[in-house]
């Protein structure tokens, strides 16, 4: 099956330091979604994004289907976006596989 | 973005006994929706694919027996964990998507479940 490997897995940064997630998969995806999961387990939905780039607010990402990979671009960061950022693809069958996820502290 | 919702968000059971955790799609109609499970500090695996009037469709080393999917309606699935053991104590969540828009997925809160 597809493998869907995020780097880097940890991260700490400070309070409005600037950071890049990555997600590289191993074939051709129908889709692909950010997800931030915050410390209750929530999985809050960032962007849906099989290729091309999107912004919003302080974050923005970039898909680009042919070199199989998603970049997701956090400015600005603030402690509330502490949390596991996880990348989701979509093979064809609406399932999602879930990257390894990145795991992100900011720190005040 | 569509709502799903998910209930309990905790539970705690005795080895032997069943749980029953309910995923709704409260503003659209979802044919089909799935189920997640995740350990501490994993990512989410996929378990089983709950189909609108029909079988669920689990994945590989998924029991069948032992996670049992009933998707009646276009709005609800249900996960039932039979004979629940510590081992199965984890973090279910479901996801849906609007049947209508085929677009991007949406999850529950996820039930975190232990077997004592």
């Amino acid at each position: 099956g597809i493998q869907v490997e995020q780097s880097p897995p940890d991260l700490i940064l400070q309070e409005g330091a600037n950071s890049t997630l990555r997600c590289n998969f191993s074939d051709s995806v129908n889709n692909l979604q950010w997800f931030h999961q915050n410390p209750w387990g929530q999985l809050i939905n960032l962007f849906y994004i099989p290729s091309g780039t999107k912004q919003n607010g302080r974050l923005s990402a970039t898909t680009v289907a042919t070199e199989r990979y998603s970049l997701l671009y956090i400015s600005s960061s603030q402690t509330t976006d502490s949390g596991v950022y996880f990348c989701a693809v979509d093979t064809g069958f609406q399932k999602l596989v879930f990257g390894t996820g990145t795991r992100l502290l900011v720190s005040p | 973005g569509a709502v799903v919702s998910q209930h309990p968000s905790r539970v705690i059971c005795k080895s032997g006994t069943s749980v029953k955790i309910e995923c709704r799609s409260l503003d659209f109609q979802a044919t089909t929706m799935f189920w997640y499970r995740q350990f501490p500090k994993q990512s989410l695996m996929l378990m089983a694919t709950s189909n609108e009037g029909s079988k669920a469709t689990y994945e590989q080393g998924v029991e069948k027996d032992k996670f049992l999917i009933n998707h009646a309606s276009l709005t609800l699935s249900t996960l039932t964990v039979t004979s629940a053991h510590p081992e199965d104590s984890s973090f279910y969540i479901c996801s849906a998507r609007d049947a209508a828009q085929n677009t991007e997925a949406f999850f529950g809160q996820g039930t975190r479940l232990t077997v004592v």
